[in-house]
């Protein structure tokens, strides 16, 4: 157990809706970074969120969002889903905003829309 | 920009040594990771570089020429649950003193008996 937590697990949904994946980073740590990964690919940033702020931006679509909330956990927020959104979403988080002490990686979301 | 370039697909065999090297060009050069990763899992942490040089930790290894852009993961005694993607990536600062760490898309490493 890496301490960062991710729910839930696995979510099947159809094209068109919109799910919420939710993160609580490991205890101590302030900031909190979205991964996408999709089938055989790298792992592509989407956003990072420090103290409740965003501090970095990436490769996100518009029809993605995310927040951090003032008890630290996030939540990525995905729209208008398309089949090409099924993908590993991975939460990390980091004690400060530089990721100088490293970054600790949950198990992440499955998501498979059909 | 960045680019991050590792080989597609690796094989060795158990008890041997193998090196996995890793390119990158990118602005703002901050350091740079590699992170193991079964399939289905999160990645987790091998080593971090930031300095040129050698940094050892137990069977692994990771090399760093920051004015090669070139750094290698060096994984010796190799065991059958080495068998996973490892997944270079660099952290890169910007102008606006945020930070972005980037993943190269992994290199899959088979390991045989």
């Amino acid at each position: 157990d890496s301490g960062v937590t991710q729910t839930p697990k696995h979510l099947i949904t159809a094209t068109g809706q919109r799910v919420t994946l939710r993160c609580s980073p490991r205890s101590g740590d302030l900031s909190v970074y979205w991964y996408q990964q999709s089938l055989d690919q790298g792992l592509q940033f989407l956003i990072q969120y420090y103290n409740g702020e965003e501090r970095a931006k990436g490769n996100i679509l518009e029809r993605f969002s995310a927040q951090q909330f003032p008890d630290l956990h996030s939540e990525l927020n995905l729209s208008s889903l398309e089949l090409g959104d099924s993908a590993l979403y991975f939460c990390a988080s980091s004690v400060d905003s530089t990721g100088s002490y490293g970054y600790t990686f949950g198990s992440g979301t499955r998501l498979t829309v059909v | 920009g960045q680019n991050i370039d590792q080989p597609t697909e690796m094989t060795a065999t158990e008890g041997a040594i193998v090196q996995i090297n890793c390119t990158y060009q990118t602005s703002g050069f901050n350091g740079l990771f590699w992170y193991q990763q079964h399939a289905g899992e999160a990645p987790t942490f091998l080593s971090y570089n930031v300095l040129d040089g050698l940094e050892e930790k137990g069977r692994f290894s990771s090399f760093l020429s920051r004015s090669k852009g070139y750094s290698y993961l060096l994984l010796k005694e190799l065991q059958m649950k080495d068998s996973a993607s490892y997944l270079c990536a660099v952290r890169e600062g910007r102008m606006d003193s945020s930070y972005k760490l980037i993943f190269g898309s992994g290199t899959r490493l088979l390991v045989r008996p």
